[in-house]
């Protein structure tokens, strides 16, 4: 069962067309919701961390918000620069595989101008 | 210094070849993690190190070896790998093991064998 789930798959939106990703989690405990940027054949780029329901972070066009099953990614005003995968992750919540993070299959983010 | 840090970032190899990724980083984390990546495909945990000895290995094929020879450096001896071995390999750390504060990746080793 995944842990982890994101939609849409892809999303192309038009330069300045505001939009939001979803992430939504199934693990019990959370020990912090993670999101990354990912660029094409390039490492996952840190963004924010989220811990508890309620809390909202921004970073220039991003907002992340928490619930307490599922995350969102908002984007205001989008420019071609944007264009990227998101990803979602949690930290397993088991002892066995503590350090492990589960990853949603991401959101592949188009914006055109 | 923020960074995680991987060498090569191209690697192509041979079958019967033997080569090694690097991975450095000097934030003082005592957790550093393999990932692989397919294309299209969201990162798999491979190997988990925590304090320079190994946590969990993820059922890897033993063609896949790693190595922590201190706090920071982490490398991967790869050995008679398959076609199917073919990916971007990462590395990341973390302050210590299940750390949710984050996690750093490095900008990856793309791997093609032949």
């Amino acid at each position: 069962e995944d842990q982890v789930t994101q939609s849409p798959e892809a999303l192309r939106l038009q330069e300045g067309e505001s939009s939001s990703l979803n992430c939504s989690y199934t693990v019990s405990g959370l020990r912090g919701l993670f999101w990354y940027r990912q660029d094409p054949g390039k490492g996952p780029e840190f963004l924010f961390t989220l811990y508890s329901a309620g809390e909202e972070k921004e970073k220039e066009r991003l907002k992340a918000t928490l619930t307490k099953k599922e995350s969102f990614l908002h984007i205001t005003a989008p420019k071609p620069e944007d264009s990227a995968t998101y990803l979602c992750a949690v930290p397993s919540d088991r002892g066995s595989t503590l350090g492990r993070l589960y990853f949603g299959r991401g959101t592949q983010l188009t914006v055109w101008p | 210094d923020t960074e995680v840090t991987q060498t090569p970032k191209h690697l192509v190899m041979g079958m019967t070849n033997k080569k090694s990724l690097k991975c450095e980083q000097h934030m003082g984390h005592r957790a550093m993690y393999w990932y692989k990546q397919k294309a299209k495909k969201p990162p798999e945990l491979m190997f988990v190190y925590s304090y320079e000895k190994l946590s969990i290995n993820e059922s890897v094929p033993s063609r896949f070896s790693p190595e922590c020879p201190n706090s920071s450096l982490l490398n991967l001896h790869l050995h008679a790998l398959q076609p199917e071995d073919s990916a971007l390999y990462l590395c990341a750390s973390s302050q210590i093991q299940g750390d949710y504060y984050g996690y750093t990746f490095g900008s990856g080793t793309r791997l093609t064998v032949v």
